[in-house]
């Protein structure tokens, strides 16, 4: 089984609107990122929390990890049409250890 | 100047032909990846190689064999390609090895027939 899994799969909502996908993870992690990946091209790094963190701001995007639930959530506020992509949560479980990707979420954002 | 790219973008091929992808960074970082994205989003980890030294090897059929010439380059050599392998590859590069954020690549698309 995976190490990360995110939830919804899909998602779509109107420009403005804030969007919420959700990562769980199913043993203990050293860090963890979200990736964003639009479509056709590679990903890239949103944002990284540490597992002694609990939460991480930067722009529109907020990260929180509640390492009792084994879980993050990525907030986008505001959405726009261009945050149209899909979404990747990534954890190592040790520092140095590789890193395993989540399914993803299908992010669509409505103009 | 593109920080990770991989040459070819797409790659169109008979089943039992043998293909190479090429991937150069030039971000100065220590550790290369080859990663291969399913036709569900799903990313999986090929190689790693920190400064020219392989250091993961997941569970890959033996046609496939990476070659990092030096830390800035890592290539894939597929041999007697299989419908299966089918995929978008990605290459990656991180400045230490396994910590921290990745750089990807655009993909290659590889598409056997």
């Amino acid at each position: 089984s995976q190490q990360g899994e995110e939830d919804p799969q899909a998602l779509s909502i109107q420009e403005g609107e804030n969007a919420t996908m959700n990562c769980s993870y199913k043993t203990s992690i050293n860090n963890l990122q979200w990736y964003r990946q639009n479509s056709g091209r590679g990903l890239v790094h949103l944002i990284l929390i540490r597992s002694n963190e609990r939460e991480k701001h930067s722009g529109r995007l907020r990260v929180t990890l509640d390492t009792s639930k084994k879980s993050s959530s990525l907030l986008i506020t505001a959405s726009r049409a261009a945050d149209t992509a899909s979404y990747f949560c990534a954890t190592d479980k040790t520092s140095g250890s590789r890193l395993t990707f989540g399914e993803g979420t299908q992010l669509t954002v409505n103009p | 100047d593109t920080a990770v790219s991989q040459t070819p973008k797409y790659l169109v091929t008979q089943m039992g032909n043998d293909k190479s992808i090429k991937c150069e960074q030039n971000l100065g970082h220590d550790t290369m990846y080859w990663y291969k994205q399913d036709s569900k989003k799903f990313l999986k980890i090929m190689f790693s190689y920190n400064n020219k030294e392989l250091i993961i090897n997941e569970t890959v059929p033996n046609r496939f064999s990476p070659k990092s010439p030096d830390k800035a380059h890592l290539n894939l050599h597929i041999n007697s390609l299989e419908l299966g392998d089918s995929a978008v590859y990605f290459c990656a590069s991180s400045p230490i090895a396994n910590t921290g954020e990745l750089f990807f690549g655009e993909g290659s698309r590889l598409t056997v027939l």
